[in-house]
This record gives C-alpha cells, sequence and structure tokens, in this order.
C-alpha cells in the first residue's frame, strides 16, 4: 500500500525556519517525481515544488522561489522541503505527492507571533 | 503563468442530478489538465488526468472532456458522497497551477 507521510509541522514565528519530512513506503521512491501543495485556511491548492526521480529537475512557484528548498534522498525513502525566512502567509497545511496519483495526509504550519 | 479559472463557484444540486463543472485556462494546456476532489479535512483524490482518464478506482459517473482552453468534469448522477469541493489543475506549463475549486453542495 502506497503511504505518504508528512512530519515537521508546528508553529514558528515570522522569520523564522522549518523542515518538513515526507515519508514514502509501498512503491519504489526513487522511480517517481514527487511535489510539495499547500493549501491556506479555507482556501484552494496551491502548487509550491517539483522535483524529478534523480534531483536532476526542479520547480518552484515564485511565491517561495529563494526561500524554500525541495530535497530527497532516495536510499531513505523521504522528501524534504526547507523552509526559511517564513511569512504569517505561509501557513497552510502542506501536502507531499507522488506525481499526483497518492498524497499524503498533511502537516500543519502555522507562522504567528 | 497560466490562470484556471473555474465556474460556477457552488452548484447546489441534489442526489442523482446531473453537475457539470467548467474550468477554462488563460492558454492553452493541450490535454495536460486534470480534476481533483477534496472533502473536508480530507487530502485532495485525483480524479481525472490528461483531460478524460480516470484514475484508478474513480467511478465511471465521473468524466472530463475538452482541449486547449476549455474543460469539463461531468458527474452523470450524483451521490451523496460527492458533494465535495473540485479543482482543476494544468500541468503543460511550469508553475504548474490550479483552479479556485467549485462547491458541489446540496
Amino acid at each position: 500500500e502506497v503511504q505518504l507521510v508528512e512530519s515537521g509541522g508546528g508553529l514558528v514565528q515570522p522569520g523564522g525556519s522549518l523542515r518538513l519530512s515526507c515519508a514514502a513506503s509501498g512503491f519504489t521512491f526513487s522511480d517517481y517525481g514527487m511535489n510539495w501543495v499547500r493549501q491556506a485556511p479555507g482556501k484552494g491548492l496551491e502548487w509550491l515544488t517539483h522535483i524529478n526521480s534523480i534531483s536532476s529537475n526542479i520547480y518552484y512557484a515564485d511565491s517561495v522561489k529563494g526561500r524554500f528548498t525541495i530535497s530527497r534522498d532516495n536510499a531513505k525513502n523521504s522528501l524534504f522541503l526547507q523552509m526559511n525566512n517564513l511569512r504569517d502567509e505561509d501557513t497552510a497545511v502542506y501536502y507531499c505527492t507522488r506525481e499526483w496519483d497518492y498524497w499524503g495526509q498533511g502537516s500543519l504550519v502555522t507562522v504567528s507571533s | 503563468e497560466i490562470v484556471l479559472t473555474q465556474s460556477p463557484a457552488t452548484l447546489s444540486l441534489s442526489p442523482g442530478k446531473r453537475a457539470t463543472l467548467s474550468c477554462r485556462a488563460s492558454q492553452s494546456v493541450s490535454r495536460y489538465l486534470a480534476w481533483y476532489q477534496q472533502k473536508p479535512g480530507q487530502a485532495p483524490r485525483l480524479l481525472i488526468y490528461d483531460v478524460s482518464n480516470r484514475a484508478t478506482g474513480v467511478p465511471a459517473r465521473f468524466s472530463g472532456s475538452g482541449s486547449g482552453t476549455d474543460f469539463t468534469l461531468t458527474i452523470s448522477s450524483l451521490e451523496p458522497e460527492d458533494f465535495a469541493v473540485y479543482y482543476c489543475q494544468q500541468r503543460s506549463n511550469w508553475p504548474l497551477t490550479f483552479g479556485g475549486g467549485t462547491k458541489v453542495e446540496i
């Protein structure tokens, strides 16, 4: 069974940093591109970043470019999102997705002083 | 950036009725258009990819159509579990974008 489990969310002050992790199981992680998507409270979906299977192609939304960094460790079946210089508007549930057919349950990030 | 505009914002229908949801792109996305369903407190679920291909396990009452800039998700006969928010997404160009969503309510 394919599973994606996010962790690392929580409360952080504006300007702070947080690192999200996504643990993958039930499939060959190194065969798939991965994405991070977020959803602010009561709002729609926003794609953030994509990394291909071998980390050779990475793309970012303008809203997070230069502040967020996606990475993966295929040996550990894990995806990461390093988030720096966080802003109030980054408050959201963050989802990791396998290409687009499987999604994690989400990790809540709250940016507030 | 390709902007996706979904209409209507809210669709009020009864079980058994046909639902037609629209997604319009600001420029052509070829056939790289997907649809998702999201229920409260849950992650989105992929319904349709590449305009008209149903994802694994998606009932046949869900169908997608369109090309270029105009796309439609049709639910032929609404079941109680279909009342949710639906999002379209384009995967033609970076950055990938989602539409604002259509809420299907009773």
